[in-house]
């Protein structure tokens, strides 16, 4: 079974530029949470959303948005891009509820000249 | 809000050794869920071991154990008979067991422990 995807892998933008970034969760999963990794910290997490529902927000600014589309796939958007918004974006899918196991994508390395 | 904090910004190990890596976090909550992540060069997030806050018992799974102290708010891995394999950063990480809205997707991570294994 595959895992989840992440595309790009890698992408190059500059400042003031916007971003859009793609997940397909693992089948049968219907919540994604996105997270932002910068080098050498630990993940921060920007969303998640359930049933096509944002169900809970981290402390990012309104540059970043995204959305989960009916067949459960995700995009992270961000616009008015920073450098300090170079990172890896991380977005992990898991089955609903508290117990359910987050399983994470690769990544895209995303970086903002 | 939850705080994770791993103390150790490096560890190493010989191969075949035991090494325990740290964390401590803070919260107000009495039900809560502990993770230990590893995250190698390849980037993907892997679940190691995860304890529930409500149970005493210690998780162990395979060469990998945890020490849950609940009163302290501490939450160390112990690796045994450490592999070349076991190489990567570490990520402590913290989810609430609340209802009534909380995001179950919101994990809180430390700053992560870089682990090397000498052959």
């Amino acid at each position: 079974d595959a895992g989840v995807t992440q595309s790009p892998t890698h992408l190059i933008k500059t400042r003031g530029q916007h971003v859009t970034l793609r997940c397909s969760p693992i089948s049968g999963h219907k919540s994604v949470s996105w997270y932002q990794q910068v080098l050498g910290q630990g993940p921060q997490f920007i969303f998640q959303y359930y049933e096509k529902e944002e169900r809970g927000r981290g402390n990012f600014p309104d540059r970043f948005s995204a959305r989960q589309f009916p067949n459960y796939s995700s995009e992270l958007n961000v616009n008015a891009l920073l450098l300090g918004d170079s990172a890896l974006y991380l977005c992990a899918s898991s089955l609903a509820g508290p117990t359910g196991e987050l399983f994470f994508g690769e990544g895209s390395r995303l970086t903002v000249l | 809000a939850q705080t994770v904090t791993q103390s150790q910004p490096e560890m190493s190990v010989q191969e075949a050794e035991t090494v325990t890596l740290s964390c401590t976090y803070d919260t107000s909550e009495s039900d809560y869920y502990l993770f230990w992540y590893k995250q190698p060069p390849s980037r993907q997030m892997i679940l190691v071991i995860r304890q529930e806050a409500y149970k005493q018992q210690n998780a162990t799974e395979n060469r990998f154990s945890v020490n849950f102290q609940k009163a302290a708010k501490s939450f160390s891995l112990k690796i045994s008979d450490s592999q070349l394999g076991d190489a990567a950063m570490y990520f402590c990480a913290y989810r609430s067991q609340s209802a009534g809205g909380t995001s179950y997707g919101k994990l809180t991570f430390g700053q992560g422990t870089i682990l090397t294994v000498h052959p």
